[in-house]
């Protein structure tokens, strides 16, 4: 069945970069659309951006200019990186499966906490 | 950007009760790009509804999703002991792509 994993440091400091990486199996990474969205603790869900198996992107306007998401087929593994991090990009972050035509977040992962803090 | 405000912010409900959650769009969106999620403490989001009104793989028919346009409903029919969590609604637009609503949390009165 499809699974996703995330995986990366829990503890990033001020002004640095956060970098994950999500790990899938059970199908194929081609032909689908990848993303991420963040939930700080207590708080709702927040879209971070996705990236098509061809590479190209689409991201939060909000995040644009700190996000960069990657993928490696090779690997079956898509990755953030969100740069400047402050105390506000604490959060539970996931990673997702966009299912085609409804543009529907189908399979998650279990989601992984990352605390910014010095 | 399309705001989703989604109310109640807390619905207290008994099981076997009905429940009503309702989700609103500053702005008229896709019936196509539109979803329902449920998220239980400590677990990731499920995908309930997409499509405004199609029920997800494995869901069970007690629940349903109806609206179209900027106004969009979640009925659960009869309540049972697993289904007391937090709900998302959740659109996908050209920009800036998706947004959710606020969640509304569906506790055991």
């Amino acid at each position: 069945q499809v699974q996703l994993q995330e995986s990366g440091p829990g503890l990033v400091k001020p002004s640095e970069t956060l970098s994950l990486t999500c790990t899938v199996s059970g199908v194929s990474i081609s032909n689908y659309y990848w993303s991420w969205i963040r939930q700080p603790p207590g708080k709702g869900l927040e879209w971070i951006g996705y990236i098509y198996y061809s590479e190209s992107t689409n991201y939060n306007p909000s995040l644009k200019s700190r996000v960069t998401i990657s993928v490696d087929t090779s690997k079956k593994q898509f990755s953030l990186k969100l740069s400047s991090v402050t105390a506000a990009d604490t959060a539970v972050y996931y990673c997702a499966r966009v299912e085609g035509p409804y543009k529907i977040f189908d399979y998650w992962g279990q989601g992984t906490l990352v605390t910014v803090s010095s | 950007e399309i705001v989703l405000t989604q109310s109640p912010g807390t619905l207290s409900l008994s099981p076997g009760e009905r429940a009503t959650l309702s989700c609103r769009a500053s702005q008229s969106v896709s019936d196509n790009f539109f979803a329902w999620y449920q998220q239980k403490p400590g677990q990731a989001p499920r995908l309930l509804i997409y499509g405004a009104s199609s029920r997800a793989t494995g869901i069970p028919d007690r629940f349903s999703g109806s609206g179209s346009g900027t106004d969009f409903t979640l009925t659960i029919s009869r309540l049972e002991p697993e289904d007391f969590a937090v709900y998302y609604c959740q659109q996908f637009g050209s920009s800036p792509g998706y947004t959710f609503g606020q969640g509304t949390k569906l506790e055991i009165k």
